[in-house]
């Protein structure tokens, strides 16, 4: 069965300062994989999601991730972080296509330094 | 459209009572999940339905849990007995089969017991 780590569960960091979230997963394919963000008292919202193609994947609120299949990992960036960015995040996979089965990471919370 | 929308908010009963949590997915959408998040164990899947058929229940705890989806537009999870272990934060979401494992999430029920 896959499995997603993420290793750091607390990670602060000035507002302004560029940001990375790493993400490792285990699991023989390309899987399909996700960032969520968890505000606060809400639900997971999603970020942005890699299945195929460009490696580099774009979504919103200005956050990136890149697909690494050498290193199996999907790291999450932000060139400049905002106070509203503080929240839980976290990285999931499905094993593919057929699956609707999102495992996820234990999540990264991030606090933000004004 | 409103999102997923989840009732109640908050849950605070006694031990050995019974529990019934909502969800209303997306409209349209032909899959609904049930997650339980806690501190230890993180997000776990409990079950899926699609089409209102529970695809996948090997999540599902213990025989005090069962999930029932009558219809398109809703569906029930619930605990009985509760126990005070039972306490964590229940979410379901939907996707659509189109939206390649994109999951929507509702904002959660937060259930203690006492």
């Amino acid at each position: 069965a896959q499995s997603v780590t993420q290793p750091d569960i607390h990670i602060t960091v000035s507002e302004g300062a560029s940001l990375e979230l790493r993400c490792n997963y285990s699991y023989g394919a390309t899987p399909y994989l996700f960032w969520y963000v968890q505000s606060p008292g809400q639900g997971l919202q999603l970020l942005l999601k890699y299945f195929s193609g460009d490696t580099l994947v774009q979504g919103i609120k200005g956050f990136e991730a890149e697909f690494k299949r050498s290193q199996s990992s999907f790291n999450l960036r932000k060139p400049s972080v905002h106070w509203s960015d503080a929240a839980e995040y976290f990285c999931a996979v499905v094993e593919g296509a057929g699956s609707y089965q999102l495992t996820f990471g234990k999540g990264t919370k991030l606090s933000v330094i004004p | 459209d409103a999102g997923v929308i989840q009732s109640p908010r908050h849950e605070v009963t006694e031990m050995g009572q019974e529990v019934t949590l909502r969800c209303k997915p997306i409209s349209g959408h032909d899959y609904l999940f049930w997650y339980r998040q806690t501190m230890m164990r993180g997000l776990e899947l409990l079950i899926y339905f699609n089409n209102n058929v529970p695809i996948d229940d090997s999540g599902m705890p213990e025989d005090r849990f069962s999930a029932k989806m009558p219809n398109a537009s809703f569906s029930t999870l619930k605990i009985q007995p509760s126990e005070p272990r039972d306490s964590a934060v229940y979410f379901c979401a939907s996707s659509l089969l189109a939206l390649y494992n994109e999951q929507f999430f509702g904002p959660g029920t937060r259930l203690t017991v006492l």
